[in-house]
């Protein structure tokens, strides 16, 4: 069973507006984190931004913030005033900590979606 | 600090030939992996360690051996290379096994023909 699931290969968002990227996900861990990643046209992985299972309040980065749903298992990245610089492939990813589904510590990965940023 | 570094960046191989992707870290991680990303497949674990002399099997790793024999270097060699290696291969360290801090190298590109 997939345990990221980013529904969105594609997405378009006028520069200056906000932009919700989605992720679900799937782990009977009680503790576990989840990530964001940019991966722009170079090709490097960059991190935005992280969620802990604990964590009360929602994580923010600047002009990232994560709109975390525990119980719908929700993790949906929202980018506000997007830049053109913000073009790129986003992945949600989890780490499950306490290895109930034997892959304690490993990052797995959704498809990703492409942003691309009108101008 | 060079946090982690691959090399090469990019590779063109022979189908058949063997290569060894070299991954090294300078910040004592004791968790270090590899992943590999095709295209519309996000990034798929192939091996990993979570210290010196101890390695275990991800989601793809047929094809692919790794050894840890010390903390800081995390080799992946391709012992006879196909064309379904094609790809862009990622290495990642951190402390351990948990928390958000996870460094990834640059990525090689690796191409099989």
């Amino acid at each position: 069973a997939q345990k990221i699931t980013q529904t969105q290969p594609g997405m378009f968002v006028q520069e200056k507006e906000a932009v919700t990227l989605d992720c679900t996900y799937d782990t009977s861990d009680p503790s576990y984190g989840l990530f964001w990643y940019k991966q722009p046209s170079s090709g490097e992985m960059i991190f935005l931004i992280y969620q802990g299972s604990y964590d009360q309040q929602n994580a923010t980065e600047g002009r990232y913030s994560l709109n975390f749903q525990k119980a719908r298992k929700s993790a949906n990245l929202v980018i506000s005033a997007s830049q053109l610089g913000d073009s790129a492939m986003y992945f949600c990813a989890m780490r499950e900590f306490l290895n109930y589904g034997g892959s304690q510590g490993n990052l797995i990965f959704g498809k990703g979606t492409k942003l691309s940023v009108k101008p | 600090n060079a946090g982690v570094t691959q090399t090469p960046k990019f590779q063109v191989l022979k189908t058949g030939q063997s290569m060894t992707l070299q991954c090294a870290q300078d910040m004592n991680h004791e968790y270090m992996s590899w992943y590999r990303q095709d295209p519309g497949m996000g990034l798929r674990l192939i091996h990993y360690s979570v210290g010196a002399g101890i390695t275990d099997q991800g989601e793809v790793p047929n094809g692919y051996n790794v050894s840890r024999s010390t903390t800081e270097d995390f080799p992946l060699r391709l012992l006879s290379a196909a064309p379904s290696q094609t790809s862009v291969y990622f290495c990642a360290s951190s402390k351990g096994t948990g928390g958000n801090t996870i460094y990834f190298g640059e990525g090689s590109w690796l191409t099989v023909v």
